[in-house]
């Protein structure tokens, strides 16, 4: 079945520097949407990623679905001590009403 | 806002119990979801269902079964709870896919521990 995996698993940063988690898909998906979980929390929308090579800026958040559509990432520009949580991508292939999660990247800021 | 309302924000079990975990949102939603939530696992699809009475099998659906009998209600069913089963459970709802941007929207989760 699809899957999509998601690296690293884990990454502690000191704040004010930088964090990338990506996302890969065994398949070519229709769009990709990321998640944020705060600890203690649900996850929360983040953004969604339609076209091919989009990439979109949310503040100090950039990210950008894959030529391919299988892959994406989120870069996080110089962290803060709220960026702390779990990132997750999901996405969806055509035709189904499935979002697949990928298996998270844990962020912790070191202040 | 769209709300997304659990029933239980903790459960205990005992094994071979049958539990009901329901899952109510109040945005007129098509699409709902179940999730269970494992550390180093990621959100794992159990079931879902596009419409009242729909429903279509996630990655993991052995050992549970749904039902959406009205639009803004969707529960989950373990028939015979197995300590396998301790997890966290997210019920998320969305728009059609032909919406557009279509998040999903969480509930806060129900953290459910069978002994």
């Amino acid at each position: 079945g699809q899957q999509v995996m998601q690296i690293p698993q884990y990454q502690h940063v000191q704040e004010g520097e930088d964090f990338t988690t990506y996302c890969n898909s065994s398949t070519t998906l229709s769009n990709i949407q990321w998640y944020k979980q705060r600890p203690g929390g649900h996850p929360v929308f983040l953004i969604q990623l339609v076209k091919s090579g989009e990439v979109k800026k949310q503040k100090r958040l950039t990210f950008q679905f894959g030529e391919a559509k299988k892959n994406s990432s989120l870069h996080i520009t110089a962290t803060q001590t709220t960026d702390v949580g779990t990132y997750f991508c999901a996405g969806v292939t055509s035709g189904t009403y499935k979002y697949i999660f990928g298996t998270g990247t844990r962020l912790k800021v070191l202040a | 806002d769209v709300k997304v309302t659990q029933s239980s924000r903790y459960l205990v079990k005992r094994t071979g119990e049958k539990v009901f975990l329901e899952c109510v949102q109040d945005m007129d939603h098509e699409n709902m979801f179940w999730y269970r939530q494992d550390p180093g696992l990621g959100l794992r699809l159990i079931y879902f269902s596009y419409d009242v009475k729909m429903k279509e099998k996630g990655d993991i659906p052995e050992g549970y079964s749904v039902s959406r009998e009205k639009k803004e209600r969707f529960s989950l069913i373990l028939e015979s709870a197995s300590t396998n089963q301790t997890s966290m459970y997210l019920c998320a709802s969305s728009l059609p896919m032909t919406a557009g941007n279509s998040p999903l929207h969480f509930g806060n989760g129900t953290r459910l521990t069978v002994t």
